[in-house]
C-alpha cells in the first residue's frame, strides 16, 4: 500500500447505527486530518492529529468521534447520525515541519445516512 | 478570517484551447497557496505550493503562478484528461495552526476532445 489509504470506499447507515471510518497513512508523516466534503461546500476541516494528540476541533458534534491510536492509523467513530451528514469524508496526513505543509489525502468514504 | 474565493465555477474548453483559473485570497500573512486536482468519487491530488509573490511552478501542462492577492493555474493546450475539479487552499502564517488549510469551493474543468 501507498500514500493514506481508507476503508470503506462507500457506506450506508442508518441513523440510529454505529460506524467507524479507518484510515491509513504510508507516508511517515506525524500529522493526520479528518475533513468533510459536501456538495458545493469547500472542504471542511473537522478533526487534527499531531504526534497522536488531538490539536485541533472545529465545532463538530459529538456525534462524530475521532482516534488516533497511533501516527499511521485514524479513525472516525460515527453513531446517531443525522441525513445531512452525508457526504464525503476525507481523511489526509502531512509532515509538519519548517517550509512543508502540504496534506496529502486519501480517496475518501462516501458516506450515506438514512 | 481566511477567505478563497476560485472563478469560474465551471470552464468547458476544446482540446487544445489554453485558459486560466484564478484563485483570490484573503488570508492574514501567507504561508502557503496550493493547488490541487479532483477527480469524481476521488479525494484531492495534490499538484503545487507556492510560498511568495512572483514564484512559478510547472507540471507537465500546468503552470501556478502567484501574486500577493490570486493565484493562477495556467492550462497550455488541454487533453480530456486534465477534465477534473481543481481546488486552490491557503494557510496563514500569523495566528494560525500549522495544520489549517482554507479552500475555495473549486473550478470545475471540462475539456472537450
Amino acid at each position: 500500500e501507498t500514500g493514506v489509504t481508507q476503508t470503506p470506499r462507500h457506506l450506508v447507515m442508518g441513523m440510529t447505527n454505529k460506524k467507524s471510518l479507518k484510515c491509513e497513512q504510508h507516508l511517515g508523516h506525524n500529522a493526520m486530518y479528518w475533513y468533510k466534503q459536501s456538495a458545493k461546500k469547500p472542504l471542511e476541516l473537522m478533526f487534527v492529529y499531531s504526534l497522536e494528540e488531538r490539536v485541533e476541533n472545529n465545532s463538530v458534534p459529538s456525534r462524530f468521534s475521532p482516534e488516533c491510536p497511533n501516527s499511521s492509523h485514524l479513525f472516525l467513530h460515527l453513531h446517531t447520525l443525522q441525513p445531512e451528514d452525508s457526504a464525503l469524508y476525507l481523511c489526509a496526513s502531512s509532515q509538519v515541519m519548517a517550509g512543508t505543509y502540504e496534506q496529502y489525502f486519501g480517496p475518501g468514504t462516501r458516506l450515506t445516512v438514512t | 478570517e481566511d477567505q478563497v474565493t476560485q472563478s469560474p465555477e465551471a470552464l468547458r474548453l476544446q482540446e487544445g484551447e489554453s485558459s486560466s483559473l484564478n484563485c483570490s485570497y484573503t488570508v492574514s500573512g501567507l504561508r502557503g497557496l496550493f493547488w490541487y486536482r479532483q477527480d469524481p468519487g476521488k479525494g484531492p491530488e495534490f499538484l503545487f505550493t507556492l510560498y511568495s509573490a512572483g514564484e512559478e511552478k510547472e507540471k507537465e501542462r500546468l503552470k501556478a503562478t502567484l501574486t500577493k492577492k490570486e493565484s493562477f493555474l495556467h492550462i497550455t493546450a488541454p487533453k480530456p484528461e486534465d477534465s477534473a475539479t481543481y481546488l486552490c487552499a491557503v494557510q496563514a502564517r500569523s495566528g494560525g495552526s500549522n495544520y489549517k488549510l482554507t479552500f475555495g469551493k473549486g473550478t470545475l474543468l471540462t475539456v472537450n476532445p
